[in-house]
């Protein structure tokens, strides 16, 4: 079946510290890939998407790269900001309209 | 603005109580869904529509109903059959059209708590 796998744990970190949360997914044929952010109490915004091998998303200073070889779709983000605190889901999209979930990373950026 | 409006932000009700949770949107999105998230397990999906006066069991549909007699709308009613009802829950809606590609675009919320 489809699913995605986030690394374990919250995420803390400095601001101006680079930022990865690891994403890996299984699926069968040529899923679309995205990451959502979540802020507190408030429910999920699109932060990029990729559909197909090798193609890049980025947003307010977010990439992640469509690696169909790992299977990998990692975020980074180069130089964080306090703003940047939040939920990061990865998810795919298998073609059915049927998203299916990672289970979320905290990040939280100390001043 | 196009969005997705989920009322109430939060929602107190009593064990053995039926709720009703609203969904609206002014996306003219055909697809509408339904996710519960808890702490530490990520969204799981529970019912989605794909047109109006059909819907579909997501993963975790036991003790909720839903309705789409209306494009705009997709109302759930967690039921005194669910077990652990207390969730934060999401309404979500995407073009589908789009297929794949197709984003969700979320509402912010609804928080329900049964004592």
């Amino acid at each position: 079946g489809n699913s995605v796998t986030q690394m374990e744990g919250p995420v803390t970190l400095s601001e101006e510290a680079f930022l990865t949360i690891n994403c890996t997914y299984t699926a069968t044929g040529y899923p679309s890939l995205f990451w959502y952010v979540q802020y507190p109490g408030e429910g999920l915004q699109l932060l990029l998407k990729a559909t197909k091998a090798d193609d890049k998303g980025s947003n307010k200073g977010f990439e992640a790269t469509y690696r169909k070889e790992t299977t990998s779709f990692h975020l980074e983000k180069g130089s964080v900001q306090v703003s940047d605190s939040a939920v990061y889901f990865c998810a795919l999209s298998p073609g059915n309209n049927r998203l299916a979930f990672g289970k979320g990373n905290q990040v939280v950026v100390i001043p | 603005d196009g969005g997705i409006t989920q009322s109430p932000k939060y929602l107190f009700r009593k064990e053995g109580q039926n709720v009703t949770l609203s969904c609206e949107q002014n996306l003219n999105h055909d697809a509408m869904y339904w996710y519960r998230q808890d702490p530490g397990q990520g969204l799981r999906l529970i019912y989605y529509s794909q047109i109006v006066n059909d819907f579909q069991k997501g993963d975790i549909a036991e003790g909720y109903s839903v309705s789409r007699e209306k494009k705009e709308s997709f109302p759930l009613t967690v039921t005194s059959a669910q077990k652990n009802p207390t969730a934060f829950y999401l309404c979500a809606s995407s073009n589908r059209d789009r297929g794949a590609n197709s984003p969700l675009h979320f509402g912010n919320g609804t928080r329900l708590t049964v004592t």
